[in-house]
C-alpha cells in the first residue's frame, strides 16, 4: 500500500517571500504519479501541478514548482512570490499508473498561511 | 465549460438516516471517485465508478454505495449513519482510460449527522 506524508502541519510567510512545503511518499510501483492540491477555505479542491514519475524534468506551474527526488520518494513544493490568494490546505497525492484513472492517496496537508 | 458540480452543499441528518448525494462530471470525463474528508484530515478514497460499475474501492463499509448513470453523473449513498459520517465528501470527474489522467474536484457536501 501507498503511504503519503507531510511532516509540516502548518507554516506561515510573508507576502512575496518563497516557501517550500515537503512531502515524502512511499510506494513500491515504478510508475506512478505525483500531485500537489491547494483546498482554500471555500473547501474547492483545487489543483496546482503534477508530475510524472518517468520524467526527470521537474514539473513547473507559473509560480509554483517541484522538487521530485524520484530515489528518496521526495516530492516538494515551491511556492515562489507568495501572495494572499495562495492562503490554503496543501495536500501532497500520490496515484499509482496501470492504464487509467486510479485512486488518489493524499497526506494529511499542511496549512499555508500567507500574511500582509 | 462547466466544472464538476455537487449537491446538495450542506446537509444534516441523524443517526439512523440514509442520504444521497450526488455529482455531475465535468464536461468530457467518464469517471467519477468519491472521497469522505474527515475534519483536519486528507481525503479518503471511498470508490470509482466507470462505464456504470464501481471498478475500485476504498476500506469502506457497505453502508455505503453508489451509483453512475449513462450521462456520467453519479450519487453517493449512505445508509444507517453514524456520528462518524460527518464529513466533507468530494467527488472527483477524470478520464477512465488511456493515461492516467488528473482528477478534477467539485466544491463537495458537509454532511453533518446528529
Amino acid at each position: 500500500a501507498q503511504t503519503v506524508t507531510q511532516s509540516q502541519p502548518e507554516m506561515s510567510v510573508q507576502e512575496a517571500e518563497t516557501v517550500t512545503l515537503s512531502c515524502t511518499y512511499d510506494t513500491s510501483e515504478n510508475n506512478y504519479y505525483l500531485f500537489w492540491y491547494k483546498q482554500p477555505p471555500s473547501r474547492q479542491m483545487i489543483l496546482v501541478i503534477r508530475q510524472e514519475a518517468y520524467k526527470q524534468q521537474n514539473a513547473t506551474e507559473n509560480r509554483f514548482s517541484v522538487n521530485f527526488q524520484k530515489a528518496a520518494k521526495s516530492f516538494s513544493l515551491k511556492i515562489s512570490d507568495s501572495q494572499l490568494g495562495d492562503t490554503a490546505m496543501y495536500f501532497c497525492a500520490f496515484m499509482k499508473w496501470q492504464g487509467g484513472s486510479e485512486k488518489l492517496v493524499f497526506g494529511k496537508g499542511m496549512k499555508l498561511t500567507v500574511n500582509p | 465549460d462547466a466544472g464538476v458540480t455537487q449537491s446538495p452543499t450542506h446537509l444534516i441528518k441523524t443517526r439512523g438516516q440514509q442520504v444521497t448525494l450526488r455529482c455531475s462530471p465535468k464536461s468530457g470525463h467518464d469517471t467519477v471517485s468519491w472521497y469522505q474528508q474527515a475534519l483536519g484530515q486528507g481525503p479518503q478514497f471511498i470508490f470509482q465508478y466507470y462505464e456504470e460499475e464501481e471498478r475500485q474501492r476504498g476500506n469502506f463499509p457497505d453502508r455505503f454505495s453508489g451509483h453512475q448513470f449513462p450521462n456520467y453523473s453519479s450519487e453517493l449513498n449512505v445508509n444507517a449513519l453514524l456520528l462518524g459520517d460527518s464529513a466533507l465528501y468530494l467527488c472527483a470527474s477524470s478520464l477512465g482510460a488511456g493515461d492516467a489522467d488528473t482528477q478534477y474536484f467539485g466544491p463537495g457536501t458537509r454532511l453533518t449527522v446528529l
